[in-house]
């Protein structure tokens, strides 16, 4: 067990709906990254947050937005959703901004349908 | 942009050889990671490698890197069934972002 929460871990949704996919880091950490992992894809990055504000921001599409909480734990929303969505969604926390060494959670398994 | 890239993407071991997977990148970065990911599961960490030269070894896996080069390496000894897994390396980016590679599938046959 990593320490990172994510929830929930399965999904399935309809195209065009919205969701909402959360994180909680482990304990003390102050850094949550968020991955996306498809087959055709593979791991990719989407968005950092270190406490509370955005600090990097990879392959993210418009339609999808994230935060991080004051009790840092991250939400991230995904919206008009499209079938090529379907993916395992990962989250990672790391105690500073830059990583040292990041966990990740069990991932939430998206299937749009 | 910064590029990673692993090597072989499929590897089919017996039990009992050695191998070694390889992960090159293509900018100058400070740390290169190795994460374990079993089917459907999370990544786990299996190494940091935080400066040119580093070696780290944990029971049948051992991880160098060579800054210079811009390569690490993943040596597996006298493979077991167990370390049936995918591979992934990553470094990170300017941005402090970990880029992944592609993953090894590695499978441990009898």
């Amino acid at each position: 067990d990593s320490g990172v929460t994510q929830t929930p871990k399965h999904l399935i949704t309809a195209t065009g709906q919205r969701v909402t996919l959360r994180c909680s880091p482990r304990s003390g950490d102050l850094s949550v990254y968020w991955y996306q992992q498809s087959l055709d894809q593979g791991l990719q990055f989407l968005i950092q947050y270190y406490n509370g504000e955005e600090r990097a921001k990879g392959n993210i599409l418009e339609r999808f937005s994230a935060q991080q909480f004051p009790d840092l734990h991250s939400e991230l929303n995904l919206s008009s959703l499209e079938l090529g969505d379907s993916a395992l969604y990962f989250c990672a926390s790391s105690a500073t901004v830059k990583n040292t060494e990041a966990f990740f959670g069990q991932g939430t398994r998206l299937t749009v349908v | 942009e910064l590029k990673v890239e692993q090597n072989p993407l499929f590897l089919s071991m017996q039990e009992g050889k050695n191998y070694t997977i390889y992960c090159n990148y293509s900018t100058t970065s400070d740390r290169l990671y190795w994460y374990r990911q079993d089917p459907g599961k999370s990544l786990e960490s299996l190494f940091v490698l935080l400066s040119n030269g580093a070696v780290k070894q944990e029971g049948r896996l051992m991880a160098s890197l060579d800054t210079k080069a811009r390569l690490s390496t993943l040596h597996i000894t006298a493979a077991v069934h167990d370390l049936s897994a995918t591979y992934f390396c990553a470094v990170d980016s300017v941005n402090n972002d970990m880029r992944f590679g592609a993953g090894t599938r590695l499978t441990v046959k009898p």
